[in-house]
């Protein structure tokens, strides 16, 4: 299983763009790239996902290099409400989410 | 349908307690996912039923942890002579399988204190 790496934290201001990286050296041919967004007492809720080179949602866009070893997850124009823990996942697309692993995440505050 | 459910969202008990947590699943789903989740961790996975057939358990479920999904509808977890170290938010995720991507959906969870 893939394991992955990011920051534990990160700071920010309204209206800036993010960049959270995630390294997971290790991903596997079939592993897609997977964030998911959680607030506090709620459940996470899924962000973007990516094979490689970039996807770009209405919430988010995905960065993936060639080698994969990597992601960066962009979070354009972020406000207050962004303000949430933000978690990097790789695993198999066949959809079996029992084999993901759930990291610390990286906790993201956005200031006014 | 409005998504995932879980109930009751808070649960207070006295340790040595047995507790249910119910879970309803977007209706189409049929994949269905127990996590647990403790303060400043990623959540742990439990579970997974696929239908009505609980195909996995991770080793974090001990012998006091049943679930059961009766007609590959809704879930329950159960927690039998509740400790301490049980405290936590248990949440639970739904999923197509087969579906084009692996989104989860999760509920908004059921927080334990056990007491």
């Amino acid at each position: 299983l893939a394991k992955t790496t990011q920051p534990i934290s990160m700071d920010s201001y309204e209206g800036q763009e993010v960049n959270i990286t995630c390294s997971h050296n290790n991903i596997a041919t079939n592993d897609y790239i997977t964030w998911y967004q959680q607030f506090p007492s709620q459940g996470p809720r899924f962000i973007i996902q990516g094979y490689k080179t970039k996807v770009t949602n209405e919430v988010a866009s995905l960065f993936i290099p060639a080698d994969r070893k990597s992601s960066t997850l962009s979070l354009p124009r972020v406000s207050l409400s962004d303000t949430a823990v933000y978690y990097c996942l790789v695993g198999d697309r066949d959809g079996n989410n029992r084999k993901l692993i759930w990291g610390l995440g990286t906790s993201l505050a956005v200031n006014p | 349908d409005t998504g995932v459910s879980q109930n009751p969202r808070h649960k207070i008990t006295k340790r040595g307690q047995n507790v249910t947590f119910r879970c309803d699943p977007i209706s189409e789903h049929n994949r269905l996912y127990w996590y647990r989740q403790t303060l400043g961790q990623g959540p742990e996975f439990l579970t997974y039923f696929q239908n009505e057939a609980q195909l996995e358990k991770s080793r974090l479920l001990s012998d006091r942890f049943s679930a059961e999904r009766p007609k590959g509808s809704f879930s329950t977890l159960e927690i039998q002579r509740t400790e301490q170290g049980d405290s936590a938010m248990y949440l639970c995720a739904s999923s197509l399988a087969g579906g084009p991507d692996t989104e989860a959906f999760f509920g908004q969870g059921t927080r334990l204190t056990v007491v």
